[in-house]
């Protein structure tokens, strides 16, 4: 139980181009999911926080106009990086909590990894 | 803003040596998390402290929650190659959505 899976896996894009990543939960349902982000040998860093129906909450320093977030439905958001620029290359990773678990516990996606040329 | 710290950043030790790393912080938590994460892939979760003073096993890992609420560590004994990975720890206050994630450990267990 508790599988989170996104997609795609890895996406290599143009400058300028816009980019959806979807996460999913399989076999539960998430009123909320996590945006987090992930350079080389570094921990997570938490982009937003995604209630289903409702507006993402953004961590201080990242532009909601470029991470755009939605959360429509109990089982699935998505990021979608605009106007991709090199630097914007990542490792993404979506999280999702279990609304019937007790103690705030997140499953992970296999994270995707973007690659902006 | 909570401090978190994790305990050393990084570790490199043979097979089948002990170890131990830590999560500390000031502020009280409600719960833990712990998870661990190899390269590529995203984190999983290994566990979760929720009282006081709490001891978990999983096999050959050991984790505590200090008494106080306000830390905890992670032992593994007889370590190998597979349990190499990023740890990281995820305390929880009540009430709040997000988890709080450090730095993370990097071990690697060499054959």
């Amino acid at each position: 139980g508790a599988v989170v899976s996104q997609h795609p896996s890895w996406v290599i894009c143009k400058s300028g181009t816009s980019v959806k990543i979807e996460c999913r939960s399989l076999d539960f349902q998430a009123t909320t999911m996590f945006w987090y982000r992930q350079f080389p040998k570094q921990s997570l860093m938490l982009m937003a926080t995604s209630n289903e129906g409702s507006k993402a909450t953004y961590e201080q320093g990242v532009e909601k106009d470029k991470f755009l977030i939605n959360h429509a439905s109990l089982t699935l958001s998505t990021l979608t990086v605009t106007s991709a620029h090199p630097e914007d290359s990542s490792f993404y990773i979506c999280s999702a909590r279990d609304r019937l678990a007790g103690h705030y516990e997140q499953y992970f996606g296999p994270g995707t990894r973007l690659t902006v040329t | 803003t909570q401090l978190l710290e994790q305990s050393p950043q990084f570790l490199s030790i043979q097979e089948g040596e002990n170890l131990t790393v830590y999560c500390n912080s000031s502020s009280v938590f409600s719960s833990l998390q712990w998870y661990r994460q190899e390269p590529g892939e995203g984190p999983v979760l290994l566990v979760t402290v929720v009282t006081g003073g709490e001891v978990k096993k999983l096999k050959r890992l050991t984790f505590q929650f200090g008494d106080a609420r306000k830390d905890s560590s992670l032992h593994i004994t007889a370590a190998q190659p597979g349990d190499t990975g990023l740890y990281l720890c995820a305390p929880s206050r009540q009430g709040a959505q997000k988890l709080v994630f450090g730095q993370g450990t990097r071990l690697t267990i060499n054959p």
